[in-house]
């Protein structure tokens, strides 16, 4: 079945930690994106890719970082440099415009 | 700075109700509204809107979009215990050059649904 892996569903990260959430997809899918939601919030954009080897930043880039090596891959830092990484991290896929994302189920990282 | 409203954030109902979930924007060259619903974890597409009156329909789900007003509703006729989720709405706008554009999301609306 096609769809979007997200690994691992939840994570532990100590302060000062740089953590990598994987996102994999078999959708031949072209873009790609990394969402972060919070309590009470709508999800809010990281980064997105719209072709291997590009990407581009969202609304709340700081503090993290991402590599579109292979386009079914893309995985997202969180690095130290996140002040409030606590939250849980949604991954996208698109085929193109016009049509609804694919949404993987997600990754909830708690900062301990 | 492109928003999206959504309200209430949160409603109560009993099955067999009809509810109405609203959802207002503000963005600079709008493409597109999307309504989602999540239940667990990942949202799950329900609609995507691009044109102002013409209501797209889903079983007992049904959305309409007005660009002039900048607004769009979900409606859900007959409630379910399994329509209780978290309903999002978002926009797509372009961003930039770019030929994809991005997701602006609201808050989300928390439904429940009691038996």
């Amino acid at each position: 079945d096609g769809g979007i892996t997200q690994s691992p569903k939840y994570l532990f990260r100590k302060e000062g930690q740089n953590v990598t959430l994987s996102c994999e997809q078999n959708l031949n899918h072209d873009a790609m994106y990394w969402y972060r939601q919070d309590p009470g919030q709508g999800l809010r954009l990281i980064y997105y890719s719209q072709i291997v080897n590009d990407f581009q930043k969202g609304d709340i880039a700081e503090g993290y970082s991402v590599s579109r090596e292979k386009k079914e891959s893309f995985p997202l830092t969180v690095t130290s440099a996140q002040k409030n990484p606590t939250a849980f991290y949604l991954c996208a896929s698109r085929p193109g415009t016009g049509s609804g994302y694919t949404f993987g189920s997600g990754t909830r990282l708690t900062v301990v | 700075e492109d928003k999206v409203v959504q309200s209430p954030l949160s409603l109560v109902v009993h099955e067999g109700d009809t509810v109405t979930l609203n959802c207002s924007y503000e963005v600079t060259n709008f493409r597109s509204l999307l309504w989602y619903k999540q239940e667990k974890k990942a949202p799950t597409f329900l609609f995507m809107l691009t044109s102002s009156g013409i209501e797209k329909k889903s079983g007992r789900l049904s959305s309409i979009l007005d660009k002039k007003e900048l607004f769009s509703i979900l409606n859900i006729t007959a409630t379910q215990t399994g329509d209780s989720a978290v309903y999002l709405c978002a926009v797509e706008a372009n961003a930039g050059g770019t030929s994809y554009g991005k997701l602006t999301f609201g808050q989300g609306t928390i439904l429940t649904v009691h038996p």
